[in-house]
């Protein structure tokens, strides 16, 4: 079944310290790939995308992700996170045939920063 | 980059009043919007497909004569929800699509008492 899966539902990581957050996808082409992140009670922002081309992608607020073909991932990172970046963060697809652009999302993971 | 607006922030209604939600492209031109239903701790259920001009295409299981959704101009949809509920009481997000992405909404609490 066409799924996108978010392994780690809360991850909980130290001001300063290195964030990586998982990502797979299940679909028979390579869909386009997004990260977005969630603050409470708030919409939905942009952190990066992925359609073609390199596959690291950097983004906004010091995030980069990576697309691995041969795992069928997009994993978001970051090399020291900030109290500010404690979130939820989504990862979602969109199938290239899909004329609509209709988003698939994971279930989320919820990111905890201690001091 | 693309802002949504969202209108209003925070509703309270009573149970079997209606209500209306809407979502404004203020930059762009939408020809298509979506609306999402997002219970807390959970992550975002797509509802509807709004397209400028026509009707809008539900998802399976979300009942069209209660969210009614209408897309009349390029950068304004509404969501109405119709006799409400208790159990309709969540968080609706909408987006703007262009060129394969989206661009979110602040959303909208909605509480039915």
């Amino acid at each position: 079944a066409q799924s996108v899966t978010q392994p780690d539902i809360h991850i909980t990581v130290s001001e300063g310290a290195s964030l990586e957050l998982r990502c797979n996808y299940s679909y028979g082409a390579t869909p386009y790939l997004f990260w977005y992140v969630q603050s409470p009670g708030q919409g939905l922002q942009l952190l990066l995308k992925y359609f073609s081309g390199d596959t690291l992608v950097q983004g906004i607020k010091g995030f980069e992700a990576e697309f691995k073909r041969s795992q069928s991932s997009f994993n978001l990172r970051k090399p020291s996170v900030h109290w500010s970046d404690a979130a939820e963060y989504f990862c979602a697809v969109v199938l290239s045939t899909d004329s609509w652009g209709k988003l698939q999302f994971g279930a989320g993971t919820q990111v905890v920063v201690t001091p | 980059g693309a802002v949504v607006s969202q209108h209003p922030s925070w509703v309270i209604c009573k149970s079997g009043t209606s209500v209306k939600i809407e979502c404004r492209s203020l930059d762009f031109q939408a020809t298509t919007m979506f609306w999402y239903r997002q219970f807390p701790k959970q992550s975002l259920m797509l509802m509807a497909t709004s397209n400028e001009g026509s009707k809008a295409t539900y998802e399976q299981g979300v009942e069209k004569d209660k969210f009614l959704i209408n897309h009349a101009s390029l950068t304004l949809s509404t969501l109405t929800v119709t006799s409400a509920h208790p159990e309709d009481s969540s968080f609706y997000i909408c987006s703007a699509g262009e060129n394969y992405e989206q661009y979110f909404g602040p959303g909208t609490r909605l509480t039915v008492t």
